[in-house]
């Protein structure tokens, strides 16, 4: 079983467009995250949710607007899609309390032509 | 301010040889270390973490790192390197000033090739 799954896996589309990637994980985690790996291998963090309560909001365009209706599923839907958003997004997810252990999703390739 | 630094972008190392890939900190306070691993197109794995404890911590795929409270490092090592190990490392931190966010602060990764 997979622990942490993505779709789609791959993302092509036009500059303008809007599009969602979705996130679920089984491991029982109460918290999930959303990260952009950029063509360098950077990687940066953008969202997390526990419990369904954003906790994280880090510095990125509203474009961007995370959404969790539980707390198996994290969800990042993407407005206007603009060139620079080509990445590979990353959904993670971890278990309280202490934990700091972050397991990843297999990522989502976004191309923007 | 907090930070991770990998000092090495890359690192080539023969098979059969040990390994090392280096990793040092920057935090206030008591250090959470965590060291992933990425394999070509695939998502990051956790390795192996120091949070207490024996400063010689013990994780995955035969990987071990070191913890050093004076020169804050925490190097990751392998007595014997293979081809399958060739892929992205990262060193993360807990973000102390995050509070109870969980969140890590990530360094810029280390491409390990490991030459037949």
């Amino acid at each position: 079983d997979t622990a942490v799954s993505q779709t789609p896996k791959y993302l092509v589309t036009q500059m303008g467009n809007d599009k969602s990637i979705k996130c679920e994980q089984n491991l029982g985690h109460d918290t999930m995250y959303w990260y952009k790996q950029d063509s360098k291998k950077f990687l940066k963090i953008m969202f997390s949710y526990n419990n369904k309560e954003l906790i994280i909001n880090e510095t990125v365009p509203n474009r961007f607007s995370p959404k969790s209706p539980d707390k198996a599923h994290l969800n990042l839907h993407i407005n206007s899609l603009e060139l620079g958003d080509s990445a590979v997004y990353f959904c993670a997810s971890s278990r309280v309390p202490l934990s700091y252990e972050q397991y990843f999703g297999p990522g989502t390739r976004l191309t923007v032509t | 301010a907090q930070s991770v630094a990998q000092p090495e972008d890359q690192v080539n190392v023969a098979e059969g040889n040990p390994l090392t890939v280096k990793c040092t900190y920057s935090v206030s306070g008591n250090p959470y270390l965590f060291w992933y691993v990425q394999y070509p197109n695939r998502g990051l794995q956790f390795l192996l973490k120091y949070i207490t404890g024996d400063n010689l911590v013990k994780g995955s795929y035969g990987f071990e790192a070191e913890f050093n409270k004076s020169q804050t490092s925490f190097h990751l090592k392998k007595p014997s390197a293979l081809v399958s190990d060739s892929a992205l490392y990262f060193c993360a931190v807990r973000d102390i000033e995050a509070g109870n966010n969980r969140k890590l602060i990530w360094g810029l990764g280390t491409s390990l090739a490991v030459n037949p």
